[in-house]
């Protein structure tokens, strides 16, 4: 299986300020043929289910905020919250597609300094 | 707007079995992968498995192999997934969700059906 770690657990950001979390892979989730990353980034609320963010590690679904941008290939990736606001209160995962079984970080959570 | 709708919250005793429903309404089911993720209490998501219904073969995280059976119906456009051998560490949040393939991530999920393993 392949092993998604995050980093930090978790991280308490001023608002306004950026956010940063990192997801580092076991092995590369890049598939060469077409040069994409199966890497996706979702944010969850308490008592809510997992909402999508971004996918193939840097595409933003539609109606997310540009504030949020996913970066990275290979085997390293970050999530980056430009300016905090106080919605974006969640825990974040990453979670790799490249195969089965599609495993997910442990998650961070983010809170607000 | 396609939405995935589960099944209500179980609660179940030890060494029973739980079969949870995830219907799609207001779009296409049958091309779709349909995943089942569990999440805890204030634990993580751990993928359990999925299934193209077109295709109907299902995949299995190999923790859950032999105790997991996951199905679809593509006439009714429901997702079922059935647990056995229940224990209390199986007491978690059950999501369906859904992808657009067999790779690749999940863009809808459904709203969580609570399963609690209790003598």
């Amino acid at each position: 299986d392949i092993v998604m770690t995050q980093s930090p657990d978790s991280l308490a950001v001023s608002l306004g300020e950026r956010a940063t979390i990192n997801c580092k892979s076991s092995q590369s989730v890049l598939y060469s043929s077409n040069n994409n990353n199966f890497l996706a980034w979702y944010q969850q609320k308490p008592g809510q289910p997992p909402k999508l963010l971004i996918n193939w590690a840097s595409t933003r679904e539609s109606g997310v905020p540009d504030r949020f941008s996913g970066s990275g290939s290979g085997t390293d990736f970050t999530l980056t919250i430009s300016s905090l606001q106080a919605e974006d209160v969640a825990v974040y995962y990453c979670q790799q597609y490249y195969r089965t079984p599609l495993t997910f970080g442990q998650g961070t959570k983010v809170e607000i300094k | 707007q396609v939405q995935l709708v589960q099944s209500g919250a179980e609660v179940k005793k030890p060494g029973s079995s739980v079969k949870v429903s995830c219907r799609a309404s207001g779009g296409s089911f049958s091309t779709y992968a349909i995943s089942w993720v569990r999440q805890a209490p204030g634990q993580g998501l751990e993928y359990m498995g999925g299934i193209i219904p077109m295709f109907n073969i299902a995949n299995y995280e190999q923790k859950f192999q032999g105790r997991v059976t996951i199905t679809a119906d593509d006439s009714t456009g429901t997702g079922y997934m059935e647990l056995s051998s229940l224990r209390s560490e199986d007491t978690a949040m059950y999501y369906c969700a859904r992808g657009t393939g067999e790779r690749t991530a999940f863009d809808i999920w459904g709203q969580g059906t609570m399963v609690t393993v209790s003598s």
